[in-house]
């Protein structure tokens, strides 16, 4: 399997509930990003591993929490979230983390937060 | 404030026609762009990017055209196919920070 994979494709959880977001890149690439896509909005960058450190953490809540175990794996850890916080959330990687190379994205999981 | 705007939420275009999607920014730092498409379902993919020091690059059907005085750059599609019909982000990139457009969703009709 090549490019980026994401799981799951949809989901759908309560305000109360714990989930994770998975994210896998085949591309040998040393950074790997989450973004979120709300209606109508453009796409904010949200944590940013550039060889498994946190470099980057736009001043996202603390109910969600990234963690990236080795360069070809990144989750995003979901608890207490808000009905605002359904979106799209889209992992991406890049050869070396800078902010001009083109981004590989996944498909993306749709959330739903009730 | 948003430092990357995409004006047109849609555009409509004629197959064999050409497309043409605008993106102004107002950070003057800016000095590499990126076109990404995004069909449903899938994630944005890459498309074509430009320097701040050219004014112009040319990928097949795909030009980008960089304004830099008028802190506008655009994205030719010529000519324009049903296939093309997607959602277009731009981004622009100064030191480590990439910031997209709203997007502009492009229908081509056959």
């Amino acid at each position: 399997e090549t490019g980026v994979t994401q799981t799951p494709r949809h989901l759908v959880m309560g305000m109360t509930n714990k989930k994770s977001l998975k994210c896998e890149q085949h591309l040998g690439h040393n950074a790997m990003y989450w973004y979120k896509q709300s209606a109508k909005k453009p796409l904010e960058l949200m944590f940013v591993y550039s060889l498994e450190e946190r470099v980057e953490n736009n001043s996202v809540p603390s109910r969600f929490s990234p963690e990236c175990p080795n360069s070809s794996h990144l989750f995003l850890h979901l608890h207490t979230l808000q009905p605002e916080d359904s979106a799209l959330y889209l992992c991406a990687s890049s050869q070396y983390g800078r902010a001009d190379e083109k981004l590989f994205f996944g498909s993306g999981t749709q959330l739903s937060v009730l | 404030d948003q430092q990357v705007k995409q004006n047109s939420p849609s555009l409509s275009v004629q197959e064999g026609r050409i497309s043409i999607l605008n993106c102004d920014y107002t950070n003057s730092m800016f000095d590499y762009f990126l076109w990404y498409k995004k069909y449903p379902a899938e994630g944005p993919t890459f498309l074509i990017s430009i320097s701040s020091i050219k004014d112009k690059n040319e990928d097949g059907r795909f030009t980008v055209f960089l304004n830099k005085s008028a802190k506008h750059l655009s994205l030719h599609i010529v000519p324009s196919q049903p296939g093309d019909s997607a959602v277009y982000f731009c981004a622009a990139s100064a030191g480590n920070m990439l910031t997209f457009g709203g997007g502009t969703r492009l229908m081509v009709k056959p």
